[in-house]
């Protein structure tokens, strides 16, 4: 059993829906989670940022982790066309910032169509 | 969060040159810093922690002696790869941070 799975997709909706993006692991131990957003050809971009269980909500982005199910999931309201990309989750021990222990999912590629 | 800068953006050499990939945090001083590899269609693989004044840190299967990494200053990091080969075409990326990673907008290397 891989440490994070992550549905590949692709991932096709039309403009407007609210888009529902998710990763399951293994190892409870995991504290950090990220969801991370990239574009073709370009560096990912952090999104999302949650420590421990919970909801956060930044704009349009609503991250969820259940870490008794260890499931996180990344909902997306009112998707628009610019929302189509790659979609990252990561997840970390301790501080995955300076010690480098970032376990990413293989990524979600969504499209959202005008 | 951090800024991170990477250049080139991309480069095309031929096979057996060597190629420096430089990452620059434009906003904060980096001790460590991280180099990731990309394949197409696949996720981020940690390639080397790279330590300000000592010597990196290289994950199992990553050769150190083909992938140099010297990170002298606070704010640079660089990556040589050494006698290239089309196998190493890949997307290059380097992160930094403290309670999570942020990434440079990445190198993209072609090997001919």
């Amino acid at each position: 059993q891989k440490e994070v799975e992550q549905d590949p997709g692709p991932l096709s909706v039309p403009e407007g829906a609210i888009v529902s993006l998710n990763c399951t692991y293994s190892n409870s131990a995991f504290q950090y989670f990220m969801w991370y957003r990239q574009y073709s050809r370009k560096g990912p971009e952090l999104l999302m940022y949650t420590y421990s269980s919970g909801n956060k909500e930044d704009g349009r982005f609503t991250a969820q982790v259940d870490k008794s199910s260890k499931y996180i999931s990344l909902f997306i309201r009112d998707s628009q066309p610019s929302d189509s990309a790659t979609y990252l989750c990561a997840m970390s021990l301790n501080y995955g910032g300076s010690q480098g222990n970032l376990i990413f999912g293989k990524g979600t590629k969504l499209s959202v169509k005008p | 969060g951090a800024v991170v800068s990477q250049h080139p953006s991309w480069v095309i050499c031929k096979s057996g040159t060597s190629v420096k990939i430089e990452c620059r945090s434009l906003d904060f001083q980096a001790t460590t810093m991280f180099w990731y590899r990309q394949f197409p269609k696949q996720s981020l693989m940690l390639m080397a922690t790279s330590n300000e004044g000592s010597k990196a840190t290289y994950e199992q299967g990553v050769e150190k002696d083909k992938f140099l990494i010297n990170h002298a200053s606070l704010t640079l990091s660089t990556l040589t790869v050494t006698s290239a080969h089309p196998e190493d075409s890949s997307f290059y990326i380097c992160s930094e941070g403290l309670e999570t990673q942020y990434f440079g907008p990445g190198t993209r290397l072609l090997v001919l």
